[in-house]
């Protein structure tokens, strides 16, 4: 077991660019999520999806953040256009529908200047 | 809503100390309870969980914590820290197992 794969680990980036992070789940879990950490705001959740369905967008900052989930082996979170403020480390967990831990990649620090 | 609250932003310890992280909880309705912790430059981890039954539950690795309905609090202990344990340890609270709400987490330094 591999593990949440995210990538990448580190990304710097100017402002008003677009950025795409990238998630492989762990095989078999039918949940993912998408949070994101700063010292301000601590851990939020973005976004999660139930069998590849975003369930709730709630936490989604603003229009420039998607997310995307075309199967079960790969999600998206894109940022367009960045700005300063989207800086902090966004992480990516899955989990089972049977199971009640959530299990995170190593997230990837944006750096937007 | 549920929220969480960890008072303790830092908790400074010397090595084969005993330490308390406090985490305390609101909600109106049952909910369950879960310690996460966060190693530098990684992702979290499950410590441990209460789901139901026994109000003390406890991790592999020496830490324990124990579930008080009536002063909603769910704090976590270990009698002897060792200094691998230096990290941040964060209290979530969900209703169902998907939606966690997260403390904003305390760092916990051992020092020789």
């Amino acid at each position: 077991d591999a593990g949440v794969i995210q990538s990448p680990r580190h990304e710097v980036t100017e402002m008003g660019q677009e950025v795409t992070l990238r998630c492989k789940p762990i095989s078999g879990h039918d949940y993912l999520f998408w949070y994101r950490q700063t010292m301000m705001r601590g851990l939020e959740l973005l976004i999660y999806f139930n069998n590849n369905v975003p369930i709730d967008d709630s936490g989604m900052p603003e229009d420039r953040f998607s997310a995307k989930m075309p199967n079960a082996s790969f999600s998206t979170l894109k940022i367009q256009p960045s700005e300063p403020r989207d800086s902090a480390v966004y992480f990516c967990a899955s989990s089972s529908g049977r199971g009640v831990s959530l299990h995170f990649g190593n997230g990837t620090r944006l750096t937007v200047t | 809503a549920q929220s969480v609250t960890q008072l303790d932003s830092q908790v400074p310890v010397f090595e084969e100390a005993p330490v308390e992280l406090r985490c305390n909880y609101s909600s109106s309705v049952s909910v369950y309870l879960f310690w996460y912790v966060q190693y530098p430059n990684q992702g979290l981890q499950l410590l441990l969980k209460y789901l139901s039954g026994s109000t003390l539950v406890e991790s592999i690795n020496g830490f324990e914590a124990e579930f008080n309905k009536s002063q909603t609090s769910f704090h976590l202990r270990k009698p002897s820290v060792h200094i691998s344990d230096t990290a941040e340890y964060f209290c979530a609270v969900s209703r169902g197992f998907q939606k966690l709400v997260f403390g904003t987490g305390t760092r916990l330094l051992v020092s020789p």
